[in-house]
Order: structure tokens, then C-alpha cells, then sequence
């Protein structure tokens, strides 16, 4: 699966859009991207996932770049309990039958400030 | 529908104690996982299992066993606990080759 690299760490103030950004350089053609977050003292929420197109869901929206080398997850208007941190993994499609098991990094942490 | 449920919640042990934690499932998924994570650190997978019967290694799988005791249960057992096994432990559960896993609240284990 194709390393992903993320800042530690960005704020944003409540009601405005949170962008945060993620690098994938190394992705293959079947590789996936998916955010998580996991809110403090929480296990981790799956937010939303993509192969090339934009996608959009009711938590967050995914900007994948057309080369797919990076990506970029955007919540809307924030609110102070999206504070958290959120993970960029890169991973291949399973096949059926086959395991779906995650690799964390570090994530970037978001604080949402009032 | 609970989701994914752990037990114990938090649990202190001694050094040489053995325990098992428990994790159950009602969303009906295949493959089920665990994961440790230590403070500042992302999350490290120590087993899955990826459908019924069947188990298999992650990273960290030294000092751990695990049971898939059916489709709904995957426990997780430390036979001689050591004070590096001290961490947050999380279940977590997908469909067979499913995109989303969804995670249980975690045990928070301290070895003293």
C-alpha cells in the first residue's frame, strides 16, 4: 500500500472550511484513498473514501488531483467536535473474500478553534 | 443495533497476569480486527480475521492471541501481560473486502 504524508497538525476557526491535505505521490492505479478520524479518547469514525472522482458525503467532501497524487479532505463549516485527528490512508481495493486491514499513520491533528 | 461493543472498558493488570478482552459485533461483518495505540502513535494492527475461521498476524502480534469464536465474536488474549502491552485496544469490523470499518470504543489497559 502507498505511504501517505500528512502535517501534524492545522486549526481552523468554527464555521469556516477545514481543508486538510494529504500527499500520496507513490499511489497506484488500484489504490483507494479514505479518511478516518478518531475523536479523543474515541475509536477511529470512517468520514469518506475515493478512487478518482470527487466524492461527497453528509460529514466531508474529497478533492482527489487528477494525477491522484494528493488529496485534499474539506469539512465544510467546522465545529468545535470535528476537533480531532484525522487519517489519510492509501490502500488497494480487496478483491472479494480478501482482508480489508487498515495501516494508521499518524494523522493530522485539527483543532477547531470558536 | 449496537454496533461494535468491547469488554472490559479499563482493566489493570500485573505483570505475569493473563486476561482476555472481548469484542462482539451485530453488523453482520466478515473480516473483524485488532489494533493497539500508544499515546502519540497511530494505530498498529496486531491480528485480524478475515472471515470465519480464519486468523492471521498484523505487526504487533507477539504477546497476543485471538479467538474468532463465530462470526460476531473475535476476542483478544494476553496470556502473560507485560508492561509494553500497556494501551488503548480497538475492535473493529467490514465487510469481506468492505471499504469501511467500524471501530469499537476501546479497553484502555495499564500493566503494572
Amino acid at each position: 500500500d502507498a505511504k501517505t504524508t500528512q502535517p501534524p497538525s492545522m486549526d481552523c476557526a468554527e464555521g469556516r472550511a477545514a481543508n486538510l491535505p494529504c500527499n500520496h505521490s507513490t499511489i497506484s492505479g488500484n489504490e483507494y484513498v479514505y479518511w478516518y478520524r478518531q475523536i479523543h479518547s474515541q475509536g477511529p469514525q470512517y468520514i469518506i473514501h475515493g478512487l478518482k472522482n470527487n466524492e461527497t458525503n453528509e460529514m466531508a467532501s474529497l478533492i482527489i488531483t487528477e494525477d491522484r497524487k494528493s488529496s485534499t479532505l474539506i469539512l465544510p463549516h467546522a465545529t468545535l467536535r470535528d476537533t480531532a485527528v484525522y487519517y489519510c490512508i492509501v490502500r488497494v481495493a480487496s478483491p472479494p473474500g480478501a482482508n480489508s486491514k487498515l495501516t494508521f499513520g499518524k494523522g493530522i491533528t485539527l483543532s477547531v478553534r470558536p | 443495533n449496537a454496533g461494535v461493543t468491547q469488554t472490559p472498558k479499563f482493566q489493570v493488570l500485573k505483570t505475569g497476569q493473563s486476561m482476555t478482552l472481548q469484542c462482539a459485533q451485530d453488523m453482520n461483518h466478515n473480516s473483524m480486527y485488532w489494533y493497539r495505540q500508544d499515546p502519540g502513535m497511530g494505530l498498529r494492527l496486531i491480528y485480524y480475521s478475515a472471515s470465519e475461521g480464519t486468523t492471521d498476524k498484523g505487526e504487533v502480534p507477539n504477546g497476543y492471541n485471538v479467538s474468532r469464536l463465530n462470526k460476531r465474536e473475535f476476542s483478544l488474549r494476553l496470556e502473560s501481560a507485560a508492561p509494553s502491552q500497556t494501551s488503548v485496544y480497538f475492535c473493529a469490523g467490514a465487510r469481506t473486502g468492505g471499504y469501511e470499518q467500524y471501530f469499537g470504543p476501546g479497553t484502555r489497559l495499564t500493566v503494572t
